[in-house]
């Protein structure tokens, strides 16, 4: 079984502040990187599809980066807003699509 | 619109009952997926399907069964509910196996008393 860990589990961040988080994953079978924002009381929604060593995706605020060779992710949020908070999930897809446990993020007003 | 529904939000039945946790997606996609989410664990993958009367195992299926008779719905079935099966459920469904986003249901909260 593939174990896709996201770091940290928590983060509390002062509203205008920039923050970034981390998905790790293994690096052998790498088919595709997912990103999703899971606000409470609502379904996960989709932020990113990565499959490319180097690729950045971004969207407003928000933008990713991916390496494959050594396996990890990052979560860029610049300038946080409150409606940024939500819990962050990365999965990793090869055969199957297994999440990491998430980041819950806070912003601070 | 990208849409997939679920039956319930919220479910309370008694240890030992049948539970029909029903989906339905209305974007003619091939593929579909049943999850549960507890505090600490994240989404956990109960069983999913590539097409219709097909169905694969997850990582956690066990005292779980499912049924796709039709394209677009998506059954789980807890055979006889215990309380170790209160938790989240989560439906999704996407085009593609892997690099296809999955779009989500808003959850079925499910408590086995």
């Amino acid at each position: 079984i593939l174990n896709v860990e996201q770091s940290p589990q928590s983060l509390h961040v002062q509203e205008g502040d920039s923050t970034n988080f981390t998905c790790s994953f293994p690096s052998s079978n790498f088919y595709a990187l997912h990103w999703y924002r899971w606000e409470t009381a609502k379904s996960p929604e989709a932020l990113f599809v990565m499959t490319l060593n180097g690729d950045e995706k971004k969207k407003g605020r928000i933008s990713a980066t991916l390496n494959t060779k050594e396996g990890y992710s990052y979560l860029y949020i610049k300038g946080s807003q409150p409606e940024d908070s939500a819990t962050y999930l990365c999965a990793q897809a090869d055969d199957k699509i297994i999440f990491g446990k998430g980041t819950r993020l806070h912003i601070l007003p | 619109d990208v849409k997939v529904t679920q039956s319930s939000r919220y479910l309370v039945k008694r240890t030992g009952e049948k539970v029909f946790l029903e989906c339905v997606q209305d974007m003619d996609h091939e593929n579909m997926f049943w999850y549960r989410q507890d505090p600490g664990l994240g989404l956990r993958l109960i069983y999913f399907s590539y097409d219709v009367k097909m169905k694969e195992k997850g990582d956690i299926p066990e005292g779980y069964s499912v049924s796709r008779e039709k394209k677009e719905r998506f059954s789980l079935i807890l055979e006889s509910a215990s309380t170790n099966q209160t938790s989240m459920y989560l439906c999704a469904s996407s085009l593609d196996r892997s690099t296809d986003t999955q779009y989500f249901g808003p959850g079925t909260r499910l408590t086995v008393l």
